[in-house]
Order: C-alpha cells, then sequence, then structure tokens
C-alpha cells in the first residue's frame, strides 16, 4: 500500500455520461497531481492541486475539472464522456518537489 | 521547456546479464531525476532519484542509475537482471516551469524484458 487510495479501481461507463474519480493522498502530503495514461499518449499530466489551489493545469481538456477539498482529497470529474477518454487515471501525492511523488493505483476508466 | 527521453521502445535481456534502461533530459536548470516502474495493472512505484551530489545513485531492487551532466543522461542500471524485473520503467524530470510546481514531466517509458 502505497498510502494513496484511488477510487473505483475500475469503472464502465457509456458515452456522453459524467464520472468522478476519488483521491485520497498519503498523509501529510499536500500536493495532489491527476495523470491520464493511454496508449498512445504515455502518462499525460492533467492538473495539479496544492492545499486546495490549483497549481498547475496540463494536457486538462474543458469537459474534465477536478477539485481538491479541506481535507486534502481530491477529485476528478469527466462528463460528456468519449470513448477516447478510456484510459488509467492516476492520482500521485507529494511533500515537496525534492521527493517525487507517490502514486495510488489508478482508476480504470472503459467507456463504451 | 523541460523535456524527457527515452529512445528505446523495449530493452530485452537475458536473466544474470546486466541491462541499461536509457533516458536523457533537456532542462533548463539543474535537474531533479527520477525513475519508476509500473508493473501490469499496477501503479507507478518510486526507484530512485537524483537532486544532487554523486553521480551514481542507488535504488530500490538493486536498481542504480548513473547521472551525466556532459550528455545530460540519467540511465536506469542492474548489474544482473531478473525475470521479475519485467516491467514498464518511466523516467521523469522536475518541471522547472514558470509556476514552479514540482510537475514530474515523464518520457513515454521503456518497457523492459527479462528472459529466463
Amino acid at each position: 500500500d502505497s498510502g494513496v487510495t484511488q477510487t473505483p479501481k475500475h469503472l464502465i461507463t457509456a458515452t456522453g455520461q459524467r464520472v468522478t474519480l476519488r483521491c485520497s493522498p498519503r498523509s501529510g502530503d499536500l500536493s495532489v497531481y491527476w495523470y491520464q495514461q493511454s496508449l498512445d499518449q504515455g502518462l499525460q499530466f492533467l492538473i495539479q492541486y496544492y492545499n486546495g489551489e490549483e497549481r498547475a493545469k496540463g494536457n486538462i481538456l474543458e469537459r474534465f475539472s477536478a477539485q481538491q477539498f479541506p481535507d486534502l482529497h481530491s477529485e476528478l470529474n469527466l462528463s460528456s464522456l468519449e470513448l477516447g477518454d478510456s484510459a488509467l487515471y492516476f492520482c500521485a501525492s507529494s511533500a515537496d518537489e525534492v521527493h517525487g511523488y507517490t502514486f495510488g493505483s489508478g482508476t480504470r476508466l472503459t467507456v463504451v | 521547456a523541460q523535456s524527457v527521453a527515452q529512445p528505446e521502445d523495449q530493452v530485452n535481456v537475458a536473466e544474470g546479464n546486466p541491462l541499461t534502461v536509457k533516458c536523457t533530459y533537456s532542462v533548463s536548470g539543474n535537474p531533479y531525476l527520477f525513475w519508476y516502474v509500473q508493473y501490469p495493472n499496477r501503479g507507478l512505484q518510486f526507484l530512485l532519484k537524483y537532486i544532487t551530489g554523486d553521480n551514481l545513485v542507488k535504488g530500490s531492487y538493486g536498481f542504480e542509475a548513473e547521472f551525466n551532466k556532459s550528455q545530460t543522461s540519467f540511465h536506469l542500471k542492474k548489474p544482473s537482471a531478473l525475470v521479475s524485473d519485467s516491467a514498464l520503467y518511466f523516467c521523469a524530470v522536475r518541471d522547472y516551469g514558470s509556476s514552479n510546481t514540482g510537475k514530474l514531466i515523464f518520457g513515454q517509458g521503456t518497457t523492459l524484458q527479462v528472459k529466463p
């Protein structure tokens, strides 16, 4: 157990639907990062939150949004889902940039 | 812009032989470099990092990496490969973008296949 918890582990949903992915960071880590891993795009950075505030934005679609709550857990919301959104979505947390990330085990999203 | 490249999609090595997984980087300042490993259907696991100091960094599971500033490389190595080392390996560099967020930029990954 890495200390970063992601739920659910698997999600199957239809096109056009909306889903919410949840991440609880490792205890004491203030930063949460979301990444999308697909076969053809590798690991793509989506968004970062630090202590409740958005810190950096990557290749995140307008249909996607995220937030970090006062207890530091984070949620990634994906709406108007398309087949191409099928991927592994990882959450990672860190205490600071020197120590790198601790990753969760990911949520596998399948859009049918 | 910061970037990292893993020039090999796949590396094949026989068990017991030494292995090298290559990584080159491009950063505007001093690099913070990382290696992660991903086993099938699992998240990424931290192997090792270079922040400063000795150019040879030792990490988990017997892996080590050599930082070479002149060649801007950070190759992952292991003296004797195990079948259980077969996995997907990612090199990453800390992003020194204007926001200075600590975000990591990952290479495309290299699949290591160790054959008995």
